[in-house]
């Protein structure tokens, strides 16, 4: 089955820099990749995601970037914002109402003011 | 944006008991809902999928005479922890994807926190 890796498990950065969280997946067949963000005591939101058959996306401050031949993609966040600490989640999935999403194990993000 | 509402929030609730956790989602139909526990500070764990007019199909090791699943609706499915143990305390989250929409995302509720005294 797929297996997503997420990392760092932990990431601080000062208000104003940039912030990169990145996964890997290990079905070739996987397709579908979203982000979610979680707030404490929450359920997780989704913040954007992307599909196998664009490379990269963007919308305002977040962008999220796919490399299919080395299965991975990335989550960048620029000019944070304290409102931006949450913890994310990356996430993979094989186009279809039925399948289940894999999850990544979380990176917890401090925004420093 | 499509919705799902999870309810209660919150509920306490002694050992013993059983406690019903309802998931809808408010502006999509949902043949498939997938239910999450969540223990502190860890990703999210796959308990099992509610199928809507079938049975729901569990993770291994997670025991379905325990955690029982109905989906009786394309917009209602409902977790009942049944004869609840402290060890059972946890955030429970459910989760659907819009079942007329291919690729779609998967959208979850705000989840339920189960405090088992």
């Amino acid at each position: 089955g797929e297996n997503v890796e997420q990392h760092p498990s932990t990431l601080s950065v000062q208000e104003g820099d940039s912030a990169v969280i990145k996964c890997t997946y290990s079905d070739s067949a996987s397709n579908y990749f979203p982000w979610y963000k979680q707030e404490l005591g929450k359920g997780p939101q989704l913040i954007i995601d992307i599909r196998s058959n664009v490379g990269e996306k963007k919308d305002q401050r977040i962008a999220v970037t796919l490399n299919k031949t080395a299965k991975h993609f990335s989550l960048h966040i620029t000019e944070t914002q304290p409102e931006d600490s949450a913890v994310y989640f990356c996430a993979a999935s094989i186009g279809n109402t039925g399948n289940q999403f894999y999850f990544g194990t979380g990176t917890s993000l401090t925004v420093i003011p | 944006g499509a919705v799902v509402s999870q309810h209660p929030s919150r509920v306490i609730c002694k050992s013993g008991t059983s406690v019903k956790i309802e998931c809808r989602s408010l502006d999509f139909q949902a043949t498939t809902m997938f239910w999450y526990r969540q223990f502190p500070k860890q990703s999210l764990m796959l308990m099992a999928t509610s199928n809507e007019g079938s049975k729901a199909t569990y993770e291994q090791g997670v025991e379905k005479d325990k955690f029982l699943i109905n989906h009786a609706s394309l917009t209602l499915s409902t977790l009942t922890v049944t004869s609840a143990h402290p060890e059972d305390s946890s955030f429970y989250i459910c989760s659907a994807r819009d079942g007329q929409e291919n690729n779609s995302p998967l959208h979850f509720g705000n989840g339920t926190r189960l405090t088992v005294t």
